[in-house]
């Protein structure tokens, strides 16, 4: 069973810094793998989508890296501003017999940024 | 361009009662997958549909069942609420089956059980 883990659970740093979110899977037997943000109360909004014979990623000041093969991924955040701060969440889609399964997400890292 | 949309966004139930949510996906979409969020938690898997049929399933229970209109629409039904079906119910949709699609979500329906 696909299990996505997200470290750290929260982050809170000062405006202008640049940061990292990780995420890790355990069955590398992915289609591909998402990150999206979330802000309270409200649905998910997909940032990066990278496919599993990709290696990253880019959109803006948004950097997402995938390690299939030993279960990573990153997500680089440039410059870092208010508006950023929302819940990042990163998923995997994997595949049974019958084709692509559901999104498997992990639990999310809530970025808080300061002003 | 519409996005993925939800209604309704709000609702309230009792125990027992039975609910009825529903999902127009994204122009040029023909796969549903619903999902269940729970405070704090990341959102779970509960099924897909393409092509009006119920395609991959997550590990839910049969109290929640669904359908998918020939206009790609679909509906997600819970039967016999109980107080734990309290949670955002988050639909997305995407072109096929094949996984290499980003998925699009909508704002989410909030569901509590009293």
């Amino acid at each position: 069973k696909q299990e996505v883990t997200q470290i750290p659970a929260a982050l809170s740093v000062p405006e202008g810094e640049n940061l990292v979110l990780n995420c890790s899977f355990t069955d590398s037997a992915i289609y591909n793998l998402q990150w999206f943000r979330q802000d309270p109360g409200k649905g998910l909004t997909s940032l990066l989508l990278i496919q599993s014979s990709q290696r990253e990623q880019t959109s803006g000041r948004l950097n997402a890296s995938l390690d299939k093969s030993s279960g990573r991924s990153t997500l680089y955040i440039a410059a870092s501003q208010p508006g950023d701060s929302a819940t990042y969440l990163c998923a995997v889609i994997g595949y049974s017999g019958g084709g692509a399964d559901g999104l498997t997400f992990g639990k999310g890292t809530h970025l808080i940024i300061q002003p | 361009d519409a996005g993925v949309t939800q209604s309704p966004t709000h609702l309230i139930k009792t125990r027992g009662q039975q609910v009825t949510l529903r999902c127009s996906p994204k122009s040029g979409h023909d796969t549903v997958s619903w999902y269940q969020q729970a405070l704090g938690q990341g959102p779970q898997f509960i099924f897909q549909y393409y092509e009006e049929e119920e395609r991959q399933r997550g590990n839910f229970p049969d109290r929640f069942s669904g359908h998918q209109f020939p206009n790609y629409s679909s509906e997600l039904n819970v039967n016999a609420l109980l107080l734990g079906d309290s949670a955002l119910y988050l639909c997305a949709s995407s072109l096929g089956l094949a996984g290499t699609d980003t998925q699009y979500f909508g704002p989410g329906t909030r569901l509590t059980v009293l």
